[in-house]
């Protein structure tokens, strides 16, 4: 138990669809991040939001849309993906934003796009 | 162009023995490395962290060394348990960023009974 849960854990989807990912952090932590790690790649970072604000935004296209309405929920909306969109999404959290501050990731959402 | 560079991706150790991941990387404006331990169908867990000022930095079983003259950080894990078992990720932050971390791609370590 990490105290980042991740919803949901699998999700197949169509192109036309729209769905949305849900994190929520039991830790207190002030910032979250949104990764997408892609097959036999590196985690490459979408998003992270400091005490509900974007901060960071890592020219991801615009059918990935976040969403952090407090500091302990984060969503990521999702609308026309494509299939190159089909990867791991994950949600991590720290105490402050700040790449010196371990991050606590959730167990991810394995998204798949037909 | 990857900045971060974990050029094995499996790497298979004996119980008991000593296992040495490495981690190469291009930028000399790292100025933090840190190691993250995953398991199947989890998310990825801190292990270890090392300044670049530093060189070596210790807990418990774990050691992460840092050559950056070669931009090389290696982490041991001794002994090595089947509990070990894992991908690990090794990744820099850059001086001028708050908030990115550069990944590697992992390396899959098997400790054999």
């Amino acid at each position: 138990e990490t105290g980042v849960t991740q919803t949901p854990r699998h999700l197949v989807m169509g192109m036309t669809n729209k769905k949305s990912l849900k994190c929520e952090q039991h830790l207190g932590h002030n910032a979250m991040y949104w990764y997408k790690q892609s097959a036999k790649k590196p985690l490459e970072l979408m998003f992270v939001y400091n005490f509900k604000e974007q901060t960071e935004n890592n020219s991801v296209p615009s059918r990935f849309s976040p969403e952090c309405p407090n500091s302990s929920h984060l969503f990521l909306h999702l609308h026309t993906l494509q299939p190159e969109d089909s990867a791991l999404y994950l949600c991590a959290s720290s105490q402050q934003p700040g790449t010196v501050q371990p991050q606590h990731f959730g167990d991810g959402t394995r998204l798949s796009i037909l | 162009d990857q900045q971060v560079k974990q050029n094995s991706p499996s790497l298979s150790v004996q119980e008991g023995r000593i296992s040495i991941l490495n981690c190469d990387y291009t930028n000399s404006m790292f100025d933090y490395f840190l190691w993250y331990k995953k398991y199947p169908a989890e998310g990825p867990t801190f292990l270890i962290s090392i300044s670049s000022i530093k060189d070596k930095n210790e807990d418990g079983r774990f050691t992460v060394f840092l050559n950056k003259s070669a931009k090389h950080l290696s982490l041991h894990i001794v002994p090595s348990q089947p509990g070990d078992s894992a991908v690990y990720f090794c990744a820099a932050s850059p001086q001028d960023s708050n908030y990115q971390l550069i990944w590697g791609a992992g390396t899959k370590l098997i400790i054999k009974p």
